[in-house]
């Protein structure tokens, strides 16, 4: 059974402030996903990882990949305010026809 | 880019009776869609996916006889919630694949049930 598993699950951090999230899944997958939701909201898509050592980066989010660990991080340079907001990543079973398993998410909280 | 809805946005319904939720494709023709729910405060758990013109594949554990859904069409899914119950409260987001790109899913903007 596929478990992903992300930390912390809460964060609250200040602004200009950097800090990583961590996303451990636990079988083969070749596909990563990172979305935000805000309160009362769907998803928003961030980044799509599709290889081993992928990298992605947009605004202050800079997604990566390490798909022989198992790992994905979520790096959040010099935090703003309006990155407050839950972030989930969710990995695709190998295979599979799309079918995704979510994290239980990261709760971001960035104060002045 | 891609444009997922979802009809209606929000619905109280009492216990006993149904309620339906569509989801559609905008802009694309949509051969896979998923439907995930969400508690408060939790995750999103996949509860099946809708291939145009078969049967939905349910996830283990979801109660294919409560949770009817139908992809008639390649724009539209819908999931209908039978004899509604308290627990069933939840927001529904459904998502769909866009043809050629195996990868990536576009997200309606979710529906919030609840049942009273």
């Amino acid at each position: 059974e596929l478990k992903v598993e992300q930390n912390p699950l809460f964060l609250s951090m200040q602004e200009g402030k950097n800090y990583t999230i961590y996303c451990n899944y636990s079988t083969t997958s070749d596909r990563l996903y990172w979305y935000r939701q805000d309160p009362g909201k769907s998803l928003e898509s961030l980044f799509v990882l599709l290889s081993n050592g992928a990298v992605k980066q947009e605004g202050r989010l800079m997604a990566s990949l390490d798909t022989k660990a198992r790992l994905s991080t979520l790096h959040i340079t010099a935090a703003v305010h309006d990155l407050s907001a839950t972030y989930f990543c969710a990995v695709d079973i190998w295979g599979s026809q799309g079918n995704l398993i979510f994290g239980k998410g990261t709760k971001l909280s960035v104060k002045p | 880019g891609a444009v997922v809805s979802q009809h209606p946005s929000r619905v109280i319904c009492k216990s006993g009776t149904s309620v339906k939720i569509e989801c559609r494709s905008l802009d694309f023709q949509a051969t896979t869609m998923f439907w995930y729910r969400q508690f408060p405060k939790q995750s999103l758990m996949l509860m099946a996916t809708s291939n145009e013109g078969s049967k939905a594949t349910y996830e283990q554990g979801v109660e294919k006889d409560k949770f009817l859904i139908n992809h008639a069409s390649l724009t539209l899914s819908t999931l209908t919630v039978t004899s509604a119950h308290p627990e069933d409260s939840s927001f529904y987001i459904c998502s769909a694949r866009f043809p050629g790109q195996a990868y990536e899913q576009y997200f309606g903007p979710g529906t919030r049930l609840t049942v009273t």
